[in-house]
């Protein structure tokens, strides 16, 4: 069963960095596009970053302050987040990509409050 | 860049109606890489359709998909009161990862 969950959310201040991880089960992260997606309180879906074919792209809001990675030893995806600020408070989810079915987990929420 | 665009915003219908969700792409995209999400307030997106037109496992047969190019339709058969929500497409096969800005189907 393919499954993927996100861990490592929480509070952090401003200007603070955050790293979330996704460990997957199922399938192996380093054959397969994976990507983040985050959903701030009460709008709409936005990727933040997707990874696959050895390339890796970062939507606007984040560029510049994350990066994402794998570790095929641990057959997870992980993403480094810097410089965070009040409007990067959000849920952010993993989402794999196998045979062009898309597999969510459940999301971890980062709040980026003083 | 790619832009989806859902319609309507907020679909408001009774339970047993018909419900016909738009979501029209700003060029033309692959069929096999367009899906569709319910959500529910508190709750993660769950896979409704992928492929354009494939039920995701588990899914009622009231939903199904089509389209091709840049427009694409989720129609819900006959609402039953768990599918109000909001539903969400999103294409991921060109320009990266894009989606719509939400269709709310509330109950009139």
């Amino acid at each position: 069963e393919v499954r993927v969950v996100e861990s490592g959310g929480g509070l952090i201040q401003p200007g603070g960095s955050l790293r979330l991880s996704c460990a997957a089960s199922g399938f192996t992260v380093s054959t397969h596009c994976m990507s983040w997606v985050r959903q701030a309180p009460g709008k709409g879906l936005e990727w933040v970053s997707v990874t696959y074919g050895g390339n890796t792209y970062y939507g606007d809001s984040l560029k510049g302050r994350v990066s994402i990675s794998r570790d095929n030893s641990k057959n997870t995806l992980s993403l480094q987040m810097n410089s965070l600020r009040a409007e990067d408070t959000a849920v952010y989810y993993c989402v794999s990509y196998i045979v062009r079915h898309p597999y969510w987990g459940q999301g971890t929420l980062v709040t980026v409050s003083s | 860049e790619l832009v989806l665009t859902q319609s309507p915003g907020t679909l408001s219908l009774s339970p047993g109606e018909r419900a016909t969700l738009s979501c029209r792409a700003s060029q033309d995209i692959s069929s096999t890489y367009l899906a569709w999400y319910q959500q529910k307030p508190g709750q993660a997106p769950r896979l409704l359709i992928y492929d354009t037109s494939i039920r995701a496992t588990g899914i009622s047969d009231r939903f199904s998909g089509s389209g091709s190019g840049t427009d694409f339709t989720l129609t819900i058969s006959r609402l039953e009161p768990e599918d109000f929500a909001v539903y969400y497409c999103q294409q991921y096969g060109i320009s990266l990862l894009t989606f719509g800005g939400g269709t709310q189907v509330e109950i009139k």
